[in-house]
């Protein structure tokens, strides 16, 4: 059984910096094919995808977040862990992380962590 | 890398049935037939309904199709129910780069 799970700060002030860690279970990080993604959802509004780490320890990022992202993995401790630095209020959204195939298929999700960013 | 394209909205009775859009580009859409489709209800996390185009997870009722044509993909729901009452969201593979595109979502109702 797969399941994924989010954890992290509720709140954070603008201009800190967000880490999250996704716990997993079910699969591992280091089988051939494998990837982790985070993804998020502002209020009412719709997914935007983040980051990716694939088991060969490759990494992607959003071409318009970039600059703000880091993921890594820990693969004895089944986590992948997302900083996003600078945070602005806009930034505030459910954060998901979910198992991710190579081409595009998303087919386990974690419950979501809601992070609010405000002062 | 742009949103793909939804209708905000879309709407049936019950037994009916509802096809929702996703329009992309030769980027994404158009160029791989890795498209996906979520199903999300308030307050839960998506749910993968179907995969590269029109795969089926194990599980997802047969209801739920998918097709594709050029640069515009879509699902559709036959025989709607109360519970499919829910946003859609697809998604498509982009390129190495930048994988992972979604739609603007759709909020489908069962009148």
């Amino acid at each position: 059984q797969v399941t994924l799970r989010e954890s992290g700060p509720a709140l954070v002030k603008p201009t800190q910096t967000l880490t999250l860690t996704c716990t997993f279970s079910g699969f591992s990080l280091s089988t051939s094919g494998m990837c982790v993604s985070w993804i998020r959802q502002p209020p009412g509004k719709a997914l935007e995808w983040l980051a990716r780490i694939d088991w060969d320890d490759d990494k992607y990022y959003s071409t318009s977040l970039k600059t703000r992202l880091t993921i890594s993995k820990d693969t004895s401790k089944n986590q992948v862990v997302l900083t996003m630095t600078n945070m602005d209020p806009v930034d505030t959204a459910t954060y998901y992380c979910a198992r991710t195939g190579t081409t595009g298929k998303i087919d386990y999700w974690g419950q979501g962590t809601l992070v609010s960013v405000s002062s | 890398q742009s949103a793909l394209t939804q209708p905000p909205s879309a709407s049936g009775s019950p037994g009916q049935s509802v096809t929702i859009s996703c329009t992309g580009t030769s980027s994404d859409v158009g160029g791989y037939n890795y498209v996906s489709w979520y199903q999300q209800h308030p307050g839960k996390a998506p749910k993968l309904m179907i995969y590269e185009v029109s795969k089926r997870p194990s599980g997802v009722p047969d209801r739920f199709s998918g097709s594709k044509s050029g640069h515009t993909a879509s699902l559709t729901v036959s025989g709607l129910q109360a519970e499919d009452e829910a946003d859609y969201y697809c998604s498509s593979y982009a390129g190495s780069n930048n994988p992972y595109v979604f739609g603007t979502g759709t909020k489908v109702t069962v009148l």
